[in-house]
């Protein structure tokens, strides 16, 4: 099984419309975990970082279930410049920090 | 505040040539971290810094892959020699003291 996992999609989606990635990870000790977004031929940009409680960043929302290990980020309102691979990053203490494979999002207008 | 450096941008070698690419992480970043991300693959971690010691090379094929970060600032990744598989991107990014990382624009190997 594979540290971070994450379904790769794509995820095709209408403008407007609320779209939801999740990510599983193997390691109950894992301390910390992000969100970033990758665009074509790009590098990875940090979106979010992802608190126990749950937070949110104007139209986008990460939650942590601890409990069943996985990660998720929610996109309300889509717009057509959401289009982008999103990564989810699991930091498992020691400074090990390991990237999901991505989620590819495509916007549609 | 200039962000993470890195060069060349792009690079084409033949096999069984030898590469370097280096990397100038933003500045007070104590952690350093070399990711190779194939095409449609997430980042792959190679090598990890904690200043100028190194936290984590597991994943780093230390028969052709070698890293250094003299000083505890800028780094060098070097691969002799090099594989048709190394054809990737090699990304540097840098934190404070690694959690939240920030990303180069990567160098993008093509090997021949």
């Amino acid at each position: 099984r594979k540290e971070v996992e994450q379904d790769p999609g794509p995820f095709n989606v209408p403008e407007g419309a609320t779209v939801a990635f999740n990510c599983t990870y193997s390691n109950s000790a894992s301390q910390s975990f992000f969100w970033y977004r990758q665009d074509c031929r790009k590098e990875p940009k940090l979106l979010m970082s992802v608190y126990s409680s749950g937070n949110e960043d104007g139209r986008f929302t990460a939650q942590l279930n601890r409990a069943s290990q996985y990660i998720s980020l929610l996109i309300r309102d889509s717009k057509l410049s959401d289009s982008a691979t999103y990564l989810c990053v699991v930091n498992s203490g020691g400074f090990k920090t390991i990237f999901g494979a991505g989620t590819r999002l495509f916007v549609k207008a | 505040e200039a962000g993470v450096a890195q060069s060349p941008r792009y690079k084409i070698i033949e096999k069984r040539q030898s590469v370097a690419f280096w990397c100038n992480p933003i500045s007070g970043h104590a952690t350093l971290y070399w990711y190779q991300q194939i095409l449609g693959q997430g980042p792959k971690l190679l090598i990890q810094f904690q200043n100028n010691g190194v936290v984590d090379d597991s994943q780093l094929p230390k028969d052709r892959f070698s890293a250094e970060r003299l000083k505890g600032v800028d780094s060098t990744l070097k691969i002799q020699p090099a594989k048709l598989e190394d054809s990737a991107v090699y990304l540097c990014a840098s934190s404070p003291q690694g959690e939240k990382a920030f990303f180069g624009q990567g160098t993008r190997l093509t090997v021949v």
